[in-house]
């Protein structure tokens, strides 16, 4: 059955660092696109990137856009996400997902079980 | 801009039917959409695809329960003999160019 399981997230000062990585089994990971999303305690989800099946493609909403890279090793069937710059607004559950095989529709369909990012001083 | 809008909140009696709409920004009107649940506590779960035209794909093991249709930019998940797991956040979802777009989700109360 498909898994995907988050780890690396934790307590941070604001401006530092965090390395977010999502391993995938169950299917074949290479053939899918792939996402992180994020929940803000209390709030709605809020989609963060983006990645293409073989890593050629990247998109990125622009509340982390050039802190923030997506990233995947398909030999290791692993999606990360670099995290920089934090800032307490980024404190929120991040979860990785699976988008459609296809890549036409932009649907998840399979999400991991989320990693907390807390930012604080 | 492509937005998604959804009432905060909806309640329902247990054995009953639900209805809770996603409505697309003017526009979007052809846009397809996903449903999503959220159990208290839990990482969202993906229910099914939904068309313009009301056809729909649902996720693997989704009950016959829920379902979807379609009205012009607006985009419907009808739950049906409502149990008490139902209880969730509804979050509806679509997509453009380079972008995932989320509704602010629907908080529905099974009395």
């Amino acid at each position: 059955q498909v898994q995907l399981v988050e780890s690396g997230g934790g307590v941070v000062q604001p401006g530092r660092s965090l390395r977010l990585s999502c391993a995938a089994s169950g299917f074949t990971f290479s053939s899918y696109a792939m996402h992180w999303v994020r929940q803000a305690p209390g709030k709605g989800l809020e989609w963060v990137a983006f990645i293409w099946s073989d890593g050629s493609s990247e998109y990125y909403a622009d509340s982390v856009k050039g802190r923030f890279t997506i990233s995947r090793d398909n030999s290791k069937n692993t999606l990360s996400l670099q995290m920089d710059s934090l800032r307490t607004e980024d404190t929120a559950v991040y979860y990785c997902a699976r988008m459609d095989l296809g890549g036409l529709d932009w649907f998840l369909d399979y999400w991991g079980e989320g990693n907390l990012v807390s930012v604080s001083s | 801009q492509l937005v998604l809008t959804q009432s905060p909140s909806a309640s329902a009696s247990l054995g009953a039917s639900v209805r809770l709409t996603c409505t697309l920004s003017s526009g979007h009107s052809t846009y397809a959409i996903a449903w999503h649940q959220q159990q208290p506590e839990k990482s969202p779960r993906f229910l099914m695809k939904l068309n313009s035209d009301g056809s729909h794909r649902k996720g693997d093991g989704i009950s016959d329960r829920f379902s979807g249709s379609s009205s012009g930019a607006e985009r419907y998940l009808i739950i049906s003999s409502l149990q008490s797991d139902d209880e969730a956040d509804y979050y509806c979802q679509t997509w453009g160019t380079g972008v995932v777009v989320f509704g602010g989700g629907t908080k529905l109360t099974v009395l």
